[in-house]
């Protein structure tokens, strides 16, 4: 089976841009969520998906968002770039409220 | 809100020992479960162990277990046998089980150097 698959792995953009990230979750697995990972603050939550349906959301503005299509697959969008966003953007899935949960390689996003 | 502390941010250990990572939380729920995460320089997030709050049994994977006391809101991670492979950071993570339940809530976490 294979994993959960996110790309790119490397991003760079400038301060004011746009950026989509992908994840493909792992076959079956109906669940995604996404996670921000700095070493200021760490790893923090930014939301969940289900079944198309946003269940959960983190503490960050409305600049992040994201969607999920029918074949799970999910993409997260952050509009209006900072510098403090960049980071590794963690993507995990799991099956139907599991609590194991499987991360992809991230995507290394660096906003000049 | 429920909060997730390691207070080791380093541990050296030499290979083929036995090291323990601590890691303590705090929440007001009765029901959760707790993780164990494994980051190595590839980035990828690897669960190693995973405990669920109602159970009073200790989890135990390989060379990993847990010694989980939740009176006492610890759950630390003892590797045995320790081996290259398992330098990496290591991150405990806290769960909810409610139905309306955030994500993880991740410690800071401990990066494990391994001495051969």
């Amino acid at each position: 089976k294979a994993g959960v698959t996110q790309t790119p792995r490397y991003l760079i953009k400038t301060r004011g841009q746009q950026v989509t990230l992908s994840c493909s979750p792992i076959s079956g697995h109906r669940s995604v969520s996404w996670y921000q990972q700095t070493p200021g603050q760490g790893l923090q939550f930014l939301f969940e998906y289900f079944s198309e349906t946003q269940r959960n959301k983190g503490n960050f503005p409305g600049r992040f968002s994201g969607r999920q299509f029918s074949n799970s697959r999910s993409e997260m969008n952050v509009s209006t770039l900072e510098l403090g966003d960049s980071a590794l953007y963690l993507c995990a899935s799991s099956s139907h409220g599991g609590q194991k949960l499987f991360f992809g390689s991230g995507t290394q996003l660096s906003v000049l | 809100a429920q909060t997730v502390t390691q207070s080791q941010p380093e541990m050296s250990v030499q290979e083929a020992e036995t090291v323990t990572l601590s890691c303590t939380y705090d929440t007001s729920e009765s029901d959760y479960y707790l993780f164990w995460y494994k980051q190595p320089p590839s980035r990828q997030m690897i669960l190693v162990i995973r405990q669920e709050a109602y159970k009073q049994q200790n989890a135990t994977e390989n060379r990993f277990s847990v010694n989980f006391q939740k009176a006492a809101k610890s759950f630390s991670l003892k590797i045995s046998d320790s081996q290259l492979g398992d330098a990496a950071m290591y991150f405990c993570a806290y769960k909810g089980s409610g139905g309306g339940a955030d994500g993880l809530t991740f410690g800071k976490g401990t990066h494990l150097i391994i001495q051969p």
